[in-house]
């Protein structure tokens, strides 16, 4: 069974541009968490997803940042204009049910997005 | 709100030599509680994990148990291996209190050396 699947490992950005981080669930899974973590920092939060729905964005930055998990492919954490604040590592996890607090999260790799 | 405390690092030990790692939360619910564990350049793996009090979470020779009376879940091992190095993350989930979504504490990076 395919651990959470997510690419580009590595994404390098300038300030300005889109970046576009791919995230794939584990198999049964469909609940989906987007985390970013900054430098010497833990994990905060940033997005809960089912399949085309967005269950709780509290986290989210209120602009440049949105994501979606549709029905089919991946889940998709996108940022616009990115600027050199954004450079971290963005983690997705998955549970198999997701709406109690005894599931456990499975993460991926992560992407390590640099913006220059 | 809900949040997750533990000890600074870095902690750096003899191989063989005990380890705790401190971690203790506020919650508004009965959370979940976990120990992630990231080793270099790599995501996040569950370690272990409890999710009533006085439940005790175990693996690969780690352990910690759920204290509510303490809001404790301290993260125990009779003797580290080098191979133990990497970054140790406790967490909580608390479903009445936030749909889910885990909540980290800051982290704590053990090195050990041989």
């Amino acid at each position: 069974n395919a651990g959470v699947m997510q690419n580009p490992r590595h994404l390098v950005r300038r300030r300005g541009q889109e970046a576009r981080l791919r995230c794939s669930p584990m198999k049964g899974h469909s609940h989906v968490y987007w985390y970013r973590q900054l430098p010497e920092e833990g994990l905060k939060f940033m997005v809960y997803l089912q399949k085309e729905n967005i269950i709780d964005e509290s986290g989210m930055p209120k602009e440049r940042f949105s994501a979606e998990f549709p029905k089919e492919g991946p889940s998709i954490l996108r940022i616009q204009q990115v600027v050199r604040g954004d450079s971290a590592a963005y983690f997705c996890a998955s549970s198999p049910v997701g709406t109690t607090s005894t599931d456990t999260q499975y993460f991926g790799p992560g992407t390590r997005l640099t913006v220059l | 709100g809900n949040s997750v405390t533990q000890m600074e690092g870095p902690v750096t030990l003899s191989e063989e030599a005990f380890l705790t790692i401190n971690c203790t939360y506020t919650a508004t619910g009965y959370p979940s509680l976990f120990w992630y564990v990231q080793y270099p350049g790599e995501g996040l793996q569950l370690l272990l994990k409890a999710t009533k009090a006085d439940d005790k979470g175990s693996n690969k020779g780690f352990e910690a148990t759920y204290r509510k009376e303490t809001t404790s879940f301290h993260l125990e091992k009779g003797s580290v291996q080098v191979s133990d190095s990497a970054v140790y993350f406790c967490a909580l989930s608390d479903y009445g209190g936030s749909q889910g979504n885990l909540i980290f504490g800051k982290g704590t990076k053990l090195s050990v050396k041989p």
